[in-house]
């Protein structure tokens, strides 16, 4: 399969503590991005990547969250004293710079208790 | 600040009719509308989009009426099945970045 990879697909955690998410995108796919899934609502845009460089962040990305892309190739959604509210499903996408259309992984479900 | 607005919130069709879901944008940049497919469990699914350049695409029984003027554009379900059930979410783009949502419709197709 090789489409996108989120991991891991389910993370249960206690308010306060750190969480760390990954995603591998396609693999000759330049753009990565990052968006969250409440309940009952379409995602919103986090962040996205052009190879290694993070080009945009929402303001909804507060400074609990952090997000890299070494060497342009996986990706990691950091949050860190989780709260309550930050729990959702974070979807990862991957495409090519110039082609419309992108991919999503299956998303990383966080239950923050 | 809400810039594509979707509706309706949900839709009940019988087996063999026509889904129809419209979305609206308020964002005159926008020069790129995809319609999503999502299953419960897992991400979107791309299903169709459209530039507007064009006015209607069709792919199957899926097909994408696009008003420029209006700043409107809708997703029509021809012969409706019951493995179309699923929330559908209408998005919209510029330059193929960011993607901006609609709030989703949830489909149900009665047997």
């Amino acid at each position: 399969d090789t489409g996108v990879s989120q991991n891991p697909r389910h993370k249960i955690t206690k308010r306060g503590q750190n969480v760390t998410f990954r995603c591998d995108p396609i693999s000759e796919h330049n753009r990565l991005y990052w968006y969250r899934q409440t309940l009952g609502q379409g995602p919103e845009f986090l962040t996205y990547f052009q190879n290694e460089a993070q080009l945009e962040k929402s303001r909804l990305l507060s400074d609990r969250f952090s997000a890299e892309r070494p060497k342009g190739s996986f990706s990691t959604l950091e949050i860190q004293r989780t709260e309550q509210g930050d729990s959702a499903m974070y979807l990862c996408a991957s495409s090519r710079r110039g082609l419309y259309g992108y991919t999503f992984g299956s998303g990383t479900r966080l239950t923050v208790v | 600040q809400q810039q594509v607005k979707q509706s309706p919130q949900s839709l009940i069709v019988q087996k063999g009719g026509i889904s129809i879901i419209n979305c609206a944008y308020e964002n005159t940049a926008f020069d790129y509308f995809p319609w999503y497919q999502q299953f419960p469990g897992k991400g979107p699914a791309l299903l169709i989009a459209i530039r507007p350049d064009v006015s209607e695409k069709k792919e199957g029984r899926f097909t994408i009426s696009f008003n420029k003027s209006a700043k409107q554009f809708s997703l029509h379900i021809m012969d409706s099945q019951p493995g179309d059930s699923a929330t559908y979410f209408c998005a919209a783009s510029k330059e193929a970045q960011k993607l901006v949502f609609g709030q989703g419709t949830r489909l149900t197709i009665n047997p």
